[in-house]
Order: structure tokens, then C-alpha cells, then sequence
């Protein structure tokens, strides 16, 4: 069982909608990480908190907005999302953004925006 | 020239084989590698860090030239479970703190 959990499993929406996306990870990590998934893909990086101080935004469209309300957990708010953004949405936490060990994923969150 | 390459694939073989995958990394200040193996519709899972000198894990042996900028996994005896997607991970210290880079990914079929 992964220790990220993530939630909703499934999400659909419609462009003008506005939800949100949960993770949450109790490994002390100090990094966490959003990552989109499309089919036949490698995950590519969205954003990442550092101490929960967003230290990346990978020029992520502004409909997507991440906060980091403690150490625990992160979210993913959408809104007036494009039908191009449904994906995969995949959570990632690591010790801290200086200990280049392994990131541990959740499941995922999969989106769909009609 | 992506920052990681893959063996394109896909890789189809027979139960029992022995398959082994490369990959490539661009940037030598690039600190940590990882195999991640991913199921069709589900997370990355990790399947191995890769060490300079070298690591093995049962069936799976992974490998790292940092001269050459290379990295490799190794899987002997294939099972009908090992079928799944291989990513190379490539993880950045100081500069590029928090960034790790995927390759595209390279598809194991194992068949009976």
C-alpha cells in the first residue's frame, strides 16, 4: 500500500467547474511534489513544495493552483480547466528537495474535464 | 536532445529471458538514478536506486557509468509479471533541487 494517499481516485469535471485535489503523506517527508500523467507518457513536474514554500512552478497555466496548508498535506485546486488537462494527476513526496533519494507516489488522481 | 533517453521498445520477449535496458542522461551534475517500473493505469513504483557500483536485487541487476552518462537494468529470468513499463529517473542536487527527470519509458512484454 502506498503511503501517499490521494484523493479523489476519479474526477470529472466540466470547464467550468472548480474542485480540488488531495494528497496526503505522514513519512515526515519536508517535499512534495503534483505531476501530470497523459497516456503513454512520462510524468512531468508541476510543482514543488519545499517546507511547505512553493519552490517550483514549471510555468504551470495559472487554472491550476497548488497550496500547502502543513507538512502533510498539499492540494490541487482547478478551475476553468481545458479538455486537454484531463490526465493523470500524481502526488510525490520525498525526504526534502536536498536528499536526492527516491520519490514515493500515490496512486493518482484521475481527471477528466468535459 | 532530451535531458534522459530510453530505449524506445516496446520489448517482447518469452518467459525465461534475459532483457536489459539502457538510458541516457545529458547533464553531468545529475546526482541520483532510479529504475521506477509503472503498471498499465497505476503510480510509478520504484523498483531500484542505481549505485556507482552497481546493484542487484534478485533477478534485477542495475548499473551506472558516470563517464558515459549511462545507466542500465538488467532482467534475468523474465516472468510474466515483470511486464510493465521501466522508467529511468534521473535526480538534480543544488541547482536543480527538486527536479527529477523521466525517460519516456521503455514497455516489457513478457510472454509464455
Amino acid at each position: 500500500d502506498t503511503e501517499v494517499t490521494q484523493t479523489p481516485k476519479h474526477l470529472v469535471m466540466g470547464m467550468t467547474n472548480k474542485k480540488s485535489l488531495k494528497c496526503e503523506q505522514h513519512m515526515g517527508h519536508r517535499a512534495m511534489y503534483w505531476y501530470k500523467q497523459k497516456a503513454k507518457k512520462p510524468p512531468e513536474l508541476m510543482f514543488v513544495y519545499s517546507y511547505e514554500k512553493l519552490s517550483i512552478n514549471e510555468s504551470v497555466p495559472s487554472r491550476f493552483s497548488p497550496e500547502c496548508p502543513n507538512s502533510s498535506l498539499l492540494n490541487l485546486h482547478l478551475h476553468a480547466l481545458q479538455p486537454e488537462d484531463s490526465a493523470l494527476y500524481l502526488c510525490a513526496s520525498s525526504q526534502s528537495v536536498l536528499n536526492t533519494g527516491e520519490l514515493f507516489f500515490g496512486e493518482g488522481s484521475r481527471l477528466t474535464v468535459l | 536532445r532530451k535531458e534522459v533517453e530510453q530505449d524506445p521498445g516496446p520489448f517482447n520477449v518469452p518467459e525465461g529471458a534475459t532483457v536489459a535496458f539502457n538510458c541516457t542522461y545529458s547533464n553531468s551534475a545529475s546526482q541520483s538514478f532510479f529504475w521506477y517500473r509503472q503498471d498499465c493505469r497505476k503510480e510509478p513504483k520504484l523498483l531500484m536506486s542505481v549505485y556507482s557500483s552497481g546493484n542487484e536485487d534478485g533477478r534485477f541487476t542495475a548499473q551506472l557509468n558516470r563517464a558515459s552518462q549511462y545507466i542500465s537494468l538488467l532482467i534475468r529470468d523474465s516472468k510474466l509479471s515483470d511486464s510493465a513499463t521501466y522508467l529511468c529517473v534521473v535526480r538534480f542536487g543544488d541547482t536543480n533541487a527538486g527536479k527529477s527527470t523521466f525517460g519516456d519509458g521503455t514497455t516489457l512484454t513478457v510472454k509464455p
